[in-house]
């Protein structure tokens, strides 16, 4: 089945830099890679994803990359707030399979 | 007018006991999940349903059972409560299975003690 890796685990930047987090994923015939981001206590939430067919989304001050021949994805925020900080998930699927998580990163942005 | 909802929110029970945690989603969609976070984080899918129908079931403890009655309710059940077993729990739905955006629901902590 699908395995989705992601790193780092813990990222920490400072307000208005810019952060990235990567994932990878084993299985070439994936073919939807969202983003969820989880604040503290709360469910997480989808806030972009990405298709197969595209290389690179943006929307405002997050964007996400994907390099099918690498098998890999990145999340790219920038000019990081401090209502970033959160923990973010990667996710990979497959056709009509279910999505599989990555561990989470959690980033937190210093003021 | 909560998209998906479960209660309860939070449940704190004895080892041994039994316990169900219920699921409701109101926005029509064919499929729902249950997933574990445990207290690193990590988000694991134990069950998957589309159209009431078991779709995926991971590597799971028979003690655990999800029930379907309908297409928006997905509960699930634990039997013989372990100390493992504390995790927060939530429920999610999405349009169908694979890619589609999972809304998630508030979520269920439980503490087995």
């Amino acid at each position: 089945g699908e395995n989705v890796e992601q790193h780092p685990s813990t990222l920490s930047v400072q307000e208005g830099d810019s952060a990235v987090i990567k994932c990878t994923y084993s299985d070439s015939a994936s073919n939807y890679f969202p983003w969820y981001k989880q604040e503290l206590g709360k469910r997480p939430q989808l806030i972009i994803d990405i298709r197969s067919n595209v290389g690179e989304k943006k929307d405002q001050r997050i964007a996400v990359t994907l390099n099918k021949t690498a098998k890999h994805f990145s999340l790219h925020i920038t000019e990081t707030q401090p209502e970033d900080s959160a923990v973010y998930f990667c996710a990979a699927s497959i056709g009509n399979n279910d999505m599989r998580f990555g561990a989470g990163t959690r980033l937190t942005v210093k003021p | 007018d909560t998209a998906v909802s479960q209660t309860p929110k939070y449940l704190v029970t004895q080892m041994g006991n039994d316990k169900s945690i219920k699921c409701e989603q109101n926005l029509g969609h064919d499929t729902m999940y249950w997933y574990k976070q445990d207290s690193k984080k990590f988000l694991k899918i134990m069950f998957s349903y589309n159209n009431k129908e078991l779709i995926i079931n991971e590597t799971v403890p028979n003690r655990f059972s999800p029930k379907s009655p309908d297409k928006a309710h997905l509960n699930l059940h634990i039997n013989s409560l372990e100390l493992g077993d504390s995790a927060v729990y939530f429920c999610a739905s999405s349009t169908g299975t694979g890619g589609y955006e999972q809304y998630f629901g508030p979520g269920t902590r439980l503490t087995v003690t």
